[in-house]
């Protein structure tokens, strides 16, 4: 089975700007959670869709949002990007998304903002 | 508020060497730990789950413990290569609540 994919896989973009990040979980897989990584705040949690519908968000602000299409493939987007947005968004995705399940992630879109 | 600790923050270790990796956790009512490895620039590699009804996970020379009436977990890694080089991070999943990782540890193994 292929893994869990990310595209892009680095994006720079500019202050104010927006961006929209894809995740393609493995096949079969329903659930998709997204992550920021910074090397100060280490991850943290953006959200989780489960059947196209937002189950779990993070304490981000609304400037992050997202969606899963019926195909459980899921999209994050950032408007008016800030320089403290620049970190590596990782996705990950499980079967059903239950505690029992070991998380699969993608190799990341790393987004630098100037 | 769920937190995960992982000490220490860096390791440095000869090559053979067995070596402990700790975590701990603060929420009693745990799911399941999960550790995981993360090279530089890169996703995070899923290495061993282990569930709240289990007291240990084991794969290859990883082997991975749980005590969740002290809040720990420890990734016990025997006769290290230079190719375990790399973070590694353990998150916990309690309830409904997304997994929250630990800041990692960062291991390196001198050939």
């Amino acid at each position: 089975k292929a893994g869990v994919t990310q595209t892009p896989r680095y994006l720079i973009k500019t202050r104010g700007q927006q961006v929209t990040l894809s995740c393609s979980p493995i096949s079969g897989h329903r659930s998709v959670s997204w992550y920021q990584q910074t090397p100060g705040q280490g991850l943290q949690f953006l959200f989780e869709y489960f059947s196209e519908t937002q189950r779990n968000k993070g304490n981000f602000p609304g400037r992050f949002s997202g969606r899963q299409f019926s195909n459980s493939r899921s999209e994050m987007n950032v408007s008016t990007l800030e320089l403290g947005d620049s970190a590596l968004y990782l996705c990950a995705s499980t079967p059903l998304g239950t505690g029992q399940e070991t998380q699969y992630f993608g190799p990341g879109t790393r987004l630098l903002v100037l | 508020k769920q937190e995960v600790t992982q000490i220490p923050a860096a390791l440095s270790v000869p090559e053979g060497e067995n070596l402990v990796l700790n975590c701990s956790f603060t929420d009693s009512a745990i799911y399941n730990l999960q550790w995981f490895r993360q090279d530089p620039g890169k996703g995070l590699t899923s290495l061993l789950l282990i569930q709240s009804s289990q007291r240990e996970q084991t794969s290859g020379r990883l082997n991975a413990s749980l005590d969740k009436s002290s809040g720990r977990s420890t990734l016990y890694i025997a006769a290290s290569q230079p190719g375990d080089s790399a973070t590694y991070l353990c998150a916990e999943l309690s309830g409904n609540t997304p997994l929250v990782f630990g800041k990692g540890t960062r291991l390196s193994v001198i050939a």
